[in-house]
């Protein structure tokens, strides 16, 4: 069983599309998170949730929406999709502020 | 602020030969995680560190915690190709922030 799922693993859309990525984990976590990775590899936190809470919330454009509609989902819609959106976009979940955290196996978003 | 610098962060070695990647944080963290990410792959944690002085070893690959000097050290000894990967590290402390070091990308040539 996926622990932590993303779901679509490829995205490939055109400029000012909408667009949204949807995370689901099955670990009983309270927290989750969206990360963004660039072509650098630098792993850059985005949001994240605490039972259905959110707790973080970086300086990202408010073009990027997170939706948690349980402890268990933490969507991420994102509005008028531009090309320096393209990257890679991990969902990661962990029980408490002392464990390890499981991430997703990553979408790849494209903007063309 | 937590701030997490790994060096170096492109590595580019020959099987055979060992090295270490570092890892410095600037803030108080008795905990720490090392995670590998394959190219194209998902992150999957490899050790973590729970008290100062922590050391832990799986096959070539040997991670220690410093939580004085907060240093942590991943140590490769004759590196084989499968190691390629890129390594994190992850200092725990307190809050939920999860912040990452920048990642050693580790090439090993033939």
């Amino acid at each position: 069983d996926t622990a932590v799922s993303q779901t679509p693993k490829y995205l490939v859309t055109q400029m000012g599309n909408d667009k949204s990525i949807k995370c689901e984990q099955n670990l009983g976590h309270d927290t989750m998170y969206w990360y963004k990775q660039d072509s650098k590899k630098f792993l850059k936190i985005m949001f994240s949730y605490n039972n259905k809470e959110l707790i973080i919330n970086e300086t990202v454009p408010n073009r990027f929406s997170p939706k948690s509609p349980d402890k268990a989902h933490l969507n991420l819609h994102i509005n008028s999709l531009e090309l320096g959106d393209s990257a890679v976009y991990f969902c990661a979940s962990r029980e408490g502020g002392n464990t390890e955290a499981f991430f997703g196996q990553g979408t790849r978003l494209t903007v063309v | 602020e937590l701030k997490v610098e790994q060096n170096p962060l492109f590595l580019s070695m020959q099987e055979g030969k060992n090295y270490t990647i570092y890892c410095n944080y600037s803030t108080t963290s008795d905990r720490l995680y090392w995670y590998r990410q394959d190219p194209g792959k998902s992150l999957e944690s490899l050790f973590v560190l729970l008290s100062n002085g922590a050391v832990k070893q799986e096959g070539r690959l040997m991670a220690s915690l410093d939580t004085k000097a907060r240093l942590s050290t991943l140590h490769i000894t004759a590196a084989v190709h499968d190691l390629s990967a890129t390594y994190f590290c992850f200092p725990q402390t307190s809050g939920s922030r999860l912040t990452f070091g920048e990642g050693t990308q580790l090439t090993v040539n033939p």
